[in-house]
């Protein structure tokens, strides 16, 4: 399975778009990438899937570089509510179970 | 919008005792998963279930575990003899589809384990 790298945490404001890249340098060939939000004693929750260049939906986009080494979930404008861990899941052909890893813990303050 | 429902949302248990967590999972969803979340941990998985039987499970998932699909509805969690550290927010998931990589789950609202 590849494994992801993501920030710890970030800090935002109200307004402001939201940047969160996670790093998948053993991407395999037919993975896709999913990010998953979770906000405190709540199941993570779907947000955005893709498997290469952009995917845009009614609550963030998904930008993927031709490598697809690293992938960069978009939030914009975001509001206090907002505020969750964030994760990069990377899913494979095989279909074996999705691992979650720490997750980025974005804060937004007005 | 359908959903997975969890019961009960709290569990309070005594170190030994067998509890049993229950999932409704989405009604037209195949495949299903148990993960759990220990206090300020990563969600953990521990066993995904697909047409009566186990897909596949983790290092977590010992003997003290099993799990059920007793009816068309229901899937169940059993910890048999419970223990301190298996104190921890258990999440039912399912998904449609197995998928190859690209499958999307849809989390209940978890169940928190306390163990004393």
């Amino acid at each position: 399975l590849a494994k992801t790298t993501q920030p710890i945490s970030m800090d935002s404001y109200e307004g402001q778009e939201v940047n969160i890249t996670c790093s998948h340098n053993n991407i395999a060939t037919n993975d896709y990438i999913t990010w998953y939000q979770q906000f405190p004693s709540q199941g993570p929750r779907f947000i955005i899937q893709g498997y290469k260049t952009k995917v845009t939906n009614e609550v963030a986009s998904l930008f993927i570089p031709a490598d697809r080494k690293s992938s960069t979930l978009s939030l914009p404008r975001v509001s206090l509510s907002d505020t969750a861990v964030y994760y990069c899941l990377v899913g494979n052909q095989a279909g074996t179970a999705l691992i979650f890893g720490k997750g980025t813990t974005l804060s937004v303050s007005s | 919008e359908p959903e997975v429902t969890q019961t009960p949302s709290h569990q309070v248990t005594q170190m030994g005792q067998e509890v049993i967590l229950r999932c409704v999972p989405i009604s037209n969803h195949l495949y299903f998963y148990w993960y759990r979340q220990i206090l300020g941990q990563k969600v953990e998985f521990l066993v995904s279930f697909y047409n009566n039987e186990i897909s596949e499970k983790s290092e977590i998932f010992d003997d003290q575990f099993s799990v059920e699909r007793p009816d068309g509805s229901n899937f169940t969690l059993k910890i048999r003899s419970t223990k301190l550290e298996d104190s921890a927010m258990y999440f039912c998931a399912s998904s449609p589809l197995k998928g190859q990589g690209d499958e999307k789950l849809f989390f209940g609202s978890g169940t928190q384990l306390s163990v004393l």
